[in-house]
């Protein structure tokens, strides 16, 4: 079955902008209908969907973020990809990649610290 | 957009049933059979449990279901057991193409 997996850095200083990728095993990023999502988690909090990318091309945002976040897919790499600029504390947590609607499969999560 | 609302916390006792609340909005919960239910272990990712307001998935025990009403949903675990002790989440699609979670109810079984 498909798998995902975050990996990036995770220690982000405070103004610079925060890069994940979800590597997708087990099945193609471009096959099928399927929305490519990310969310994350402060510690102790509860989750916040971030956004998401559906293989017709089209990306929705959480309004909160908009200004700040890129999601995007390298499909020769069957990988998706989060960026999200200008950070600060409050965005360190840990952030889960996501498949389907709902959201059926998950990523391990990785935690991302943003300090200087 | 505002989070759903959830109680943050419930409990039960082995055998007896829950219900898990998580209101929302006409521009959410309201508008759409889109709501699901997460449940989340420490230190785990989310397990998809409940979607489309009432459907389990492949492999998630009959003993948890769903329901909604007007801008309410609700998650109702029957005959309780000990791993069912985690944090549950609702989720919902919305009218700008968003989702939205519910604060988190930590379930504590007694």
């Amino acid at each position: 079955q498909v798998q995902l997996q975050e990996s990036g850095p995770g220690l982000v200083k405070p103004s610079q902008t925060l890069s994940l990728t979800c590597t997708v095993s087990g099945g193609s990023i471009t096959s099928g209908s399927y929305y490519w999502t990310w969310i994350r988690q402060p510690a102790g909090k509860g989750l916040e969907w971030i956004g998401r990318f559906y293989t017709s091309g089209t990306t929705n945002y959480n309004p909160s973020l908009k200004s700040r976040v890129t999601i995007s897919v390298d499909a020769s790499k069957n990988q998706f990809s989060l960026e999200l600029s200008s950070v600060t504390a409050a965005d360190t947590a840990v952030y889960y990649c996501a498949r389907g609607r709902p959201f059926g499969n998950w990523g391990q999560g990785t935690l991302v610290t943003v300090s200087s | 957009q505002s989070a759903l609302t959830q109680p943050a916390s419930v409990s039960g006792s082995p055998g007896q049933s829950i219900t898990i609340s998580c209101t929302g909005t006409s521009s959410d919960v309201g508008n759409y059979n889109f709501v699901s239910w997460y449940q989340q272990h420490p230190g785990k990712a989310p397990k998809l449990m409940i979607y489309d307001v009432s459907n389990r998935p492949s492999g998630v025990s009959n003993r948890f279901s769903g329901s909604k009403s007007g801008n309410t949903a609700s998650l109702t675990i029957s005959g309780l057991q000990a791993e069912d002790e985690a944090d549950y989440y609702c989720s919902s699609y919305t009218s700008i193409s968003t989702w939205v979670f519910g604060g988190g109810t930590k379930l504590t079984v007694l």
